[in-house]
């Protein structure tokens, strides 16, 4: 089954603290991304990355960090969690074909608090 | 500052009528438009795409329009069931990067 595993499903942890949310897809795709979800605001890229060893920033990539060293995974990593990054979050994955993305398919989020 | 702006934050329908949801955006580099749906403790779901070559696709159910002089899309869903009721997200695309709407809740009363 095609699928975008995200882990954990639920976190919560202290100010400070590093933590790594996995990702994993199945489907080979070369595109994957990380958003955060937060109320009035809808979705919102932090990183992305177009193959392995190619990250790049999105929109609110501050406090965060990504590695690609494998294809089907992309941790998102906090080295310093702060409480305005208590959210939802989601990795997607997504195929990359003749420059153009195709649709996403997105892990079932994970619910980050900090305080 | 958002480029693309979904400005019903929720909308509620009756069962078998026709639903439309709105999207507008700012950007007029955009190619690629999308629509997601939502439902609780889920992750957003692909339903339906538009190219910007195109000015309407249908697939079942749902129908997206793009009118790029005005810069907005729709959605439109007919007829209406209560399972359609989700958040809705629109996304638009100019190369690497997606930008989403911020959703819009329908609910479809039975």
């Amino acid at each position: 089954e095609a699928q975008v595993t995200q882990n954990p499903r639920y976190l919560i942890t202290v100010t400070g603290k590093k933590l790594t949310v996995t990702c994993s897809q199945n489907m080979n795709h070369e595109y994957m991304s990380w958003y955060r979800q937060d109320p009035g605001l809808g979705l919102r890229q932090i990183y992305y990355s177009m193959n392995v060893e190619v990250t790049d920033k999105g929109d609110v990539p501050e406090g965060y960090k990504v590695s690609r060293k494998e294809k089907r995974n992309f941790p998102l990593i906090l080295e310093s969690p702060s409480p305005n990054q208590t959210s939802l979050y989601f990795c997607a994955s997504s195929s990359w074909t003749g420059g153009r993305n195709t649709e996403a398919f997105f892990g079932q989020g994970t619910r980050l608090t900090v305080v | 500052d958002q480029q693309v702006k979904q400005n019903s934050p929720s909308l509620s329908v009756q069962e078998g009528r026709i639903s439309i949801l709105n999207c507008d955006y700012t950007n007029s580099m955009f190619d690629y438009f999308l629509w997601y749906k939502k439902y609780p403790a889920e992750g957003p779901t692909f339903l339906i795409s538009i190219s910007s070559i195109k000015d309407k696709n249908e697939d079942g159910r749902f129908t997206v329009f793009l009118n790029k002089s005005a810069k907005h899309l729709s959605l439109h869903i007919v007829p209406s069931q209560p399972g359609d009721s989700a958040v809705y997200f629109c996304a638009a695309s100019a190369s690497s990067q997606f930008y989403f709407g911020t959703g819009t809740s329908l609910t479809v009363i039975p």
